[in-house]
């Protein structure tokens, strides 16, 4: 069965910085990998998406994201932050419809 | 289209009651999900249907969950004699699954406290 496991459970970062969360994934076949937002109270909001394709992903907000297969890795990115990004972040891996989530990655924003 | 809707928002009930939560997809999609979020944890599925077909149950849905999808639209998640490790976050998502995977929708879930 395939799961994720996202590196780091708080990510503090000052208004306007680049930030990178990471997230690695296990599994035996070729996988589907998300990011999903989530703000407080809120349900999950997707953020991006790889399925096939050109390794690099863009998502809203001036989200990206990479698809590393060497790496079984998909880092999420953002050249500058908002105080609006401040919230928790998902990682997901799907095979076969089964998404699989990690345990999440709380972006904090600072001014 | 409104997106996933899910009712109640929040339901805070006294331990050994029943409660039944209700989730409607959007209307095109043909799969529905149910997931459990605890504090701190990523979403766990907890089970899917197709259409009205339920398909897949995970070993955390014990034999108090229940969820049904009559028509193979709304669907609802019963738990009877609720505990307080019931106490979590249940989110809804639905998904149109034709020839790929092209991630879920999710609604804004349904809070339940247990006291």
């Amino acid at each position: 069965a395939q799961s994720v496991t996202q590196l780091d459970s708080q990510v503090p970062v000052f208004e306007e910085a680049p930030v990178e969360l990471r997230c690695n994934y296990s599994s035996s076949v070729s996988v589907y990998l998300f990011w999903y937002v989530q703000y407080p109270n809120q349900g999950l909001q997707l953020l991006l998406k790889y399925l096939s394709g050109s390794t690099l992903v863009k998502g809203i907000n001036g989200f990206e994201a990479e698809f590393n297969k060497s790496q079984t890795s998909f880092h999420l990115r953002k050249p500058s932050v908002h105080i609006s990004d401040t919230a928790e972040y998902f990682c997901a891996v799907s095979y076969n419809n089964d998404m699989r989530f990690g345990a999440g990655t709380r972006l904090t924003v600072k001014p | 289209d409104t997106g996933v809707s899910q009712d109640p928002r929040h339901k805070i009930t006294k331990r050994g009651q029943n409660v039944t939560f209700r989730c409607d997809p959007i209307s095109e999609h043909n799969r529905l999900y149910w997931y459990r979020q605890t504090l701190g944890q990523g979403p766990e599925f907890l089970t899917y249907f197709q259409n009205e077909a339920q398909l897949e149950k995970s070993r955390l849905l014990s034999d108090r969950f229940s969820a049904e999808r009559p028509k193979g639209s709304f669907s609802t998640l019963e738990i009877q004699r609720t505990e307080q490790g019931d106490s979590a976050m249940y989110l809804c998502a639905s998904s149109l699954v034709v020839g790929g995977n092209y991630g879920y929708t999710f609604g804004s879930g349904t809070r339940l406290t247990v006291v």
